[in-house]
């Protein structure tokens, strides 16, 4: 019953460093997305996907890149880190136009 | 534009009491989709209930409500008898449009349950 499982929990990186953060989810979920939370907002949508194979803009894309090579596996890339990429990450697939269910989160720092 | 308003950053309650977390919302569709979230301290986003725009009747989820007023676009999250449990970060989202998959959030009420 893992549902959607984020790795890592927690991540240290210096400012110019590269990263990914995985999301995997065993729902068989077609659409999956990424948002990023700040202290005193709501969550914001990063990139998601609609299907293997695709991804889109959201609200925020700027600084991150996605891959859907695998239904199942959805991956946010930051090539290169800054600090106002500190934030709490999350994933979320949903089966169509549905509830989206989430991951734990990723609590990345940038120094 | 679309948009989720929670007017209320924090809310107080007894347990056992009811409590009403408020959210506002504006879309110009007909058809969207209202959802209530919860964050409790250990970080993950736990989904409540859901109430489609054509929905008739409020949604119900256990303790759970969801006051559905449209005409006012508000869409309240009622908790009945509050545990100490409840005690999280509460948040609104809205589906935009009827086939779109992204949803916005309201930036959230923290909710304190004290005995």
């Amino acid at each position: 019953n893992a549902g959607v499982t984020q790795t890592p929990k927690f991540r240290v990186l210096k400012t110019g460093q590269s990263m990914t953060l995985l999301c995997a989810q065993d729902m068989n979920h077609e659409y999956m997305y990424w948002y990023r939370q700040d202290p005193g907002m709501g969550l914001r949508l990063i990139h998601y996907s609609v299907g293997e194979g695709t991804t889109a803009k959201g609200e925020v894309p700027d600084g991150y890149n996605v891959s859907r090579l695998k239904k199942q596996n959805f991956l946010l890339g930051l090539e290169s880190a800054a600090p106002s990429q500190t934030s709490v990450y999350f994933c979320a697939s949903s089966f169509w136009v549905n509830i989206q269910y989430f991951g734990a989160g990723t609590r990345l720092s940038v120094l | 534009a679309q948009k989720i308003t929670q007017t209320q950053p924090g809310m107080f309650v007894q347990e056992k009491e009811a409590v009403t977390l408020d959210c506002t919302y504006d879309t110009s569709d007909q058809s969207y989709g209202l959802f209530w979230y919860k964050q409790p301290s250990s970080g993950e986003m736990i989904f409540l209930i859901y109430q489609g725009s054509y929905d008739e009747q409020n949604a119900t989820e256990g303790r759970y409500s969801l006051n559905f007023q449209k005409a006012r676009k508000s869409a309240n999250l009622v908790i009945s008898a509050s545990q100490l449990g409840d005690s999280a970060m509460y948040f609104c989202a809205m589906r935009e449009g009827p086939n779109t998959d992204k949803l916005i959030f309201g930036t959230g009420t923290r909710l304190q349950v004290f005995p």
